[in-house]
């Protein structure tokens, strides 16, 4: 079954304080691991894809980074405005399947 | 600006009504997709589409139809036949073929009274 399961559901972290989240997923016929965040009430904004283990991409205090069951986005001295939900999703010829998500919460 | 637009942003809908959410890009791409969001669990696929007047069924078909007559646009119809509709729906677009990113739209919230 293809299945995409994202740890921990939820995570506060104070401002400043770097933590990782995680994203596993079933191997076979990958095409792409993804990662987006989502604002309360908005569409899901893309970050980063990901196509081969080893591979890494950054952006400002985020780091993605792949092996060949799972992807951690790390978040380094995040900032309040970090605060969102971040999905990953892996490709499958031309679909994608989604997480449910971690929602991060950066408390001042 | 190149983006995706999903009219109306709320919509409100009596049991046993149709109702159709807009989608329109102008990203010049070719694949578009209809998700499904619900509390607590991830996007859901509806229907795709990866070239004009086609389209593929996805996970969570039923109750939903589309069209795809224009490359810019795919209207998604939620029908009587749709147990739950209530939900956040939100459209996609990528470049067709493998390892292509999707962009998504603001999303519509439908809320059926």
């Amino acid at each position: 079954e293809d299945q995409v399961t994202q740890s921990p559901e939820a995570l506060r972290l104070q401002e400043g304080e770097s933590s990782s989240l995680n994203c596993s997923y079933t191997v076979s016929g990958l095409r792409g691991l993804f990662w987006y965040r989502q604002d309360p009430g908005k569409g899901p904004e893309f970050l980063f894809t990901l196509y081969s283990a080893g591979e890494e991409k950054e952006k400002e205090r985020l780091k993605a980074t792949l092996t060949k069951k799972e992807s951690f986005l790390h978040i380094t001295a995040p900032k309040p405005e970090d605060s969102a939900t971040y999905l990953c999703a892996r490709g499958i010829r031309e679909k994608l399947t989604f997480g449910t998500g971690t929602r991060l919460t950066i408390i001042p | 600006d190149g983006g995706i637009t999903q009219s109306p942003k709320y919509l409100f809908r009596k049991e046993g009504q149709n109702v159709t959410l807009s989608c329109e890009q102008n990203l010049n791409h070719d694949a578009m997709y209809w998700y499904r969001q619900d509390p607590g669990q991830g996007l859901r696929l509806i229907y795709y589409s990866q070239i004009v007047n086609d389209f593929q069924k996805g996970d969570i078909a039923e109750g939903y139809s589309v069209s795809r007559e224009k490359k810019e646009s795919f209207p998604l119809t939620v029908t009587s036949a749709q147990k739950n509709p209530t939900a956040f729906y939100l459209c996609a677009s990528s470049n067709s073929g493998d390892y292509n990113e999707q962009f998504f739209g603001p999303g519509t919230r439908l809320t059926v009274l």
